[in-house]
């Protein structure tokens, strides 16, 4: 089985902050995706093939990495961007996730 | 638009058995596999099981294998998670989601609670 591990787990940005979180595999994956889900609500996904952002997802976040490590950046913090975050692995059973990274609004 | 909406979720007891339902719309279910994926209270998300487009493969983490039962009915567009022999560490919210390496749609959860 592929471990994600996230950090930090949480984490709390001021607005117009740049934020980054990583995502480390515990194998090789080709592909990692992203997924956003705010408080009491479904899990979205936020970014596919590691790097593309899903419809409606503003262009102020951006993934990149390779192989075993994995980022989201943010590029300037927004209130609306307060949610925690997971990481996916594309391509091993079973289809694992991180942690999560909760993100706050400071 | 996309719609997924799970139904079936409640208060059950350890050992007991419980069947969820997912129902589709809004794309074509048919060529679409499917699959399961939970949240317990507070924690993160875990995949359970998925389903193929036409049901001819199913798989499922270790930790149900035996006791979870994917299913689907495309004439319905509906998907299904027959639970068995339930245990406290199932309790969670289930999503049912699209899959195809990723999970691309997802719907608002049901949530199941095994508690005696």
């Amino acid at each position: 089985e592929i471990v994600l591990t996230q950090s930090p787990n949480t984490m709390a940005a001021s607005p117009g902050e740049k934020v980054t979180i990583t995502c480390r595999a515990s194998s090789s994956v080709s592909y990692m995706y992203w997924y956003q889900q705010m408080s009491d609500a479904s899990p979205k996904l936020w970014i596919y093939d590691t790097s593309k952002l899903a419809s409606g997802v503003p262009d102020r976040f951006s993934g990149s990495g390779s192989g075993t490590s994995y980022s989201l950046t943010i590029n300037t913090m927004e209130a609306e961007d307060a949610a925690t975050y997971y990481c996916q692995q594309c391509c091993s059973t079973p289809w694992t996730f991180g942690g999560g990274t909760k993100l706050e609004l400071k | 638009e996309v719609q997924l909406v799970e139904s079936g979720g409640g208060l059950v007891q350890p050992g007991r058995s419980l069947k969820l339902s997912c129902a589709a719309s809004g794309f074509t279910f048919s060529d679409y596999a499917m699959a399961w994926v939970r949240q317990a209270p507070k924690k993160g998300l875990e995949w359970v099981a998925t389903i193929i487009y036409d049901g001819s493969s199913t798989y499922y983490r270790d930790s149900v294998k035996g006791r979870f039962t994917i299913s689907r009915d495309n004439a319905k567009s509906t998907l299904y998670l027959q639970m068995d022999s339930l245990r406290s560490e199932d309790t969670a919210t289930y999503y049912c989601a699209s899959h195809s390496s990723l999970f691309a749609y997802w719907g608002q959860g049901t949530l199941v609670t095994v508690s005696s």
